[in-house]
């Protein structure tokens, strides 16, 4: 099946710093990508579509200076977060979506990666 | 967007099979449903998706009734290992997924 990874998987850094998560399809290429935050015991909440080679689609609320995304290529996705702040560690989680699958609805997650800002 | 309602948990034992309900009452002719799966500190996993009637996989089977305003997923038999947080999701044309609360299923021995 198909098959996305991420990494790091999990990460600590200072407040301030800029952290980058990768985000990559591994046997098939994604149209679409998808970055998800995830709060301790909350639900998934959408923070921005990828398409590969054009800009990203931030949702309401999430602030695009703040989570650069870049969509490189069809198999990968960054979501870079500056100047980190405490108030940012979250689990970030990535999906792909293979417009040419045998379901096109359906979204390939990745494993997640945890974020922690001291 | 239709929203998607579904109860906040469901505790049973291992060997019984737990239906989860979801109401979607504004639910567009063209959207699908489709029901993914979450176990602590990791990312979805795809369980299924149907359009009307009835859609089985080896893992679970998806019921929905004539007027779609709601879906049942049936998991049969559960284990320990099917403990983990359940969404029920409308699909829209955008293809972004919005997630709601989840059901919390617990299985027990």
């Amino acid at each position: 099946g198909a098959v996305v990874s991420q990494h790091p998987s999990r990460v600590i850094c200072k407040s301030g710093t800029s952290v980058k998560i990768e985000c990559r399809s591994l046997d098939f290429q994604a149209t679409t990508m998808f970055w998800y935050r995830q709060f301790p015991k909350q639900s998934l909440m959408l923070m921005a579509t990828s398409n590969e080679g054009s800009k990203a689609t931030y949702e309401q609320g999430v602030e695009k200076d703040k989570f650069l995304i870049n969509h490189a290529s069809l198999t990968l996705s960054t979501l870079t977060v500056t100047s980190a702040h405490p108030e940012d560690s979250s689990f970030y989680i990535c999906s792909a979506r293979d417009g040419a699958g045998e379901n096109p609805y359906e979204q390939f997650f990745g494993p997640g990666t945890r974020l922690t800002v001291l | 967007l239709a929203k998607t309602t579904q109860p906040i948990s469901m505790d049973s034992y291992e060997g019984q099979e737990v239906n989860i309900t979801c109401s979607h009452n504004n639910i567009a002719t063209n959207d699908y449903i489709t029901w993914y799966q979450q176990f602590p500190s990791q990312g979805p996993r795809f369980i299924i998706q149907g359009y009307k009637t009835k859609v089985t996989n080896e893992v679970a089977s998806l019921f929905i009734p004539a007027d779609r305003k709601s879906s049942t997923l049936s998991l049969p038999r559960v284990s320990l290992s099917d403990t983990a947080v359940y969404y029920c999701l409308v699909l829209p044309n955008d293809y972004k997924l919005s997630f709601g609360a989840g059901t919390t299923v617990t299985v027990r021995a």
